[in-house]
């Protein structure tokens, strides 16, 4: 089994570029989410998804976009990377009605010059 | 505003050397208290849920028990493959899936 797959694993960007990270998941979860990961700080949620067309913010939503055409995917959409962006983000998922991410992927390593 | 504060934010032990992981909260409403483990490179893998105090829940050496004010993970007679950062994390009531997590223990095991 696949689980969540994040891609790519890493990638180094200007300040002002644009791009997109993604996240598949194979298992038919409802609920897909990202997170980012920062040095001394926990795990803080961006966005999130109860299924497909619904997404909603979550605690540091400012500077990202999501959307949930399909059950599977969930990408992240950086619209001008800064630096304050640089960090590693995390795709999770689980079934409908859980409380908490089941499964994480491993991760994107973002690095914003 | 919720809190979460784990400690120690490292602990190192010797193989078969017990002990135990704190997480301490401040919430109204919690409807779960979450651990996970944290493999370098990689990304959390779930372990327990615990929804209420004198809640107990175990696995394999890990055991995570529930008060009013704090969870702690008990490690018994730990192993080199224990060793991972711990994170705790808290669901309050209002909103499914919007976790509080803590800053993690990074717990090191030597043979």
């Amino acid at each position: 089994n696949a689980g969540v797959t994040q891609t790519p694993k890493f990638q180094v960007l200007k300040t002002g570029q644009s791009m997109t990270l993604q996240c598949a998941q194979d298992m038919n979860h409802e609920y897909m989410s990202w997170y980012r990961q920062d040095p001394g700080m926990g795990l803080r949620l961006i966005h999130y998804s109860v299924g497909a067309g619904i997404t909603d913010q979550g605690e540091v939503p400012n500077g990202y976009n999501v959307s949930r055409s399909t059950t599977e995917d969930f990408p992240l959409r950086l619209l001008s990377a800064a630096p304050s962006q640089t960090s590693v983000y995390f795709c999770a998922s689980s079934p409908a009605g859980g409380l908490q991410p089941q499964h994480f992927g491993d991760g994107t390593r973002l690095s914003i010059l | 505003e919720d809190q979460v504060t784990q400690s120690p934010e490292a602990l190192r032990l010797q193989e078969g050397e017990s002990s135990s992981l704190n997480c301490s909260y401040t919430v109204s409403g919690l409807r779960g208290l979450f651990w996970y483990r944290q493999d370098p490179g990689k990304g959390p893998e779930f372990l327990f849920t615990l929804y209420s105090a004198g809640e107990e829940k175990e696995k394999e050496r890990l055991k995570a028990t529930l008060t009013k004010k704090e969870s702690f993970l008990h490690i018994t007679a730990p192993k080199p493959e224990d060793s991972a950062t711990y994170l705790c994390a808290l669901n309050r009531g209002g909103s499914n899936y919007k976790l509080t997590f803590g800053k993690g223990t990074l717990l090191t095991v030597n043979p």
